[in-house]
């Protein structure tokens, strides 16, 4: 079982380039996450999705956009990324639409270096 | 605001016991979580209490003061593989997650 698969695992990108983070789930879970990790700093939500169709914007949503057209995928793109936008991303999901009730599953993580 | 705190360190020996605090001043509450993630890899799921009391699973512990807005994490028997950050989390009263900074724990021999 797979859980959830991040990809790129690590990529360096041009400022003012757009890129697309992906994320697959093979759980059957509602919901789903975007969250940030930077260093001294709490994961910070960008993005979720309660169900497939629906997403909201999460405490650091600027320069970021989702999708949710499936249960299985939960991609995040930055339009035209700007140097702090580097970080380490982390999708997360969980079966219930509540993150805060029950516990979340994470992928690997993004690493993202923008120049 | 809402805010998590835990200290940034802490350092303890193999073999002993380590408890990790954290406090909480949050919108609402609905539960405390925590996570270990080591070095390079993703958050993995602890334990989760709600209610006050303490929490025991093998060797971790997890304890609860609603009132007093405080939890904290005890780590018995420790071992090398315990060396990681530890996250503190708090569910708000819209059940959004609200993230502590992370504790990193180093282990030596």
């Amino acid at each position: 079982i797979a859980g959830i698969t991040q990809a790129p695992t690590s990529q360096i990108l041009a400022a003012g380039r757009r890129m697309t983070l992906r994320c697959t789930q093979d759980m059957r879970h509602n919901a789903m996450y975007w969250y940030r990790q930077d260093l001294g700093l709490g994961l910070r939500l960008i993005h979720y999705s309660n169900t497939a169709g629906t997403t909201g914007k999460g405490e650091v949503p600027d320069g970021y956009s989702v999708s949710r057209a499936n249960t299985d995928d939960f991609p995040l793109t930055l339009a035209s990324a700007v140097p702090s936008q580097t970080s380490v991303y982390f999708c997360a999901s969980s079966a219930s639409g509540l993150a805060g009730a029950g516990e979340l599953f994470f992928g690997e993580g993004s690493r993202l270096t923008v120049l | 605001g809402q805010n998590i705190d835990q200290p940034t360190e802490m350092t303890a020996t193999e073999g002993a016991i380590v408890q990790i605090n954290c406090t909480y001043q949050t919108s609402g509450f609905n539960g405390l979580f925590w996570y270990q993630q080591h070095a390079g890899e993703a958050p993995t799921f602890l334990s989760y209490n709600v209610l006050d009391g303490l929490e025991e699973k093998g060797r971790f512990s997890s304890f609860l003061s609603r009132s007093k807005g405080y939890s904290y994490l005890l780590l018995k028997e420790l071992q090398m593989k315990d060396s990681a950050s530890y996250l503190c989390a708090v569910g708000d009263s819209n059940y959004q997650l609200i993230w502590g900074a992370g504790t990193k724990l180093i282990i030596k021999p």
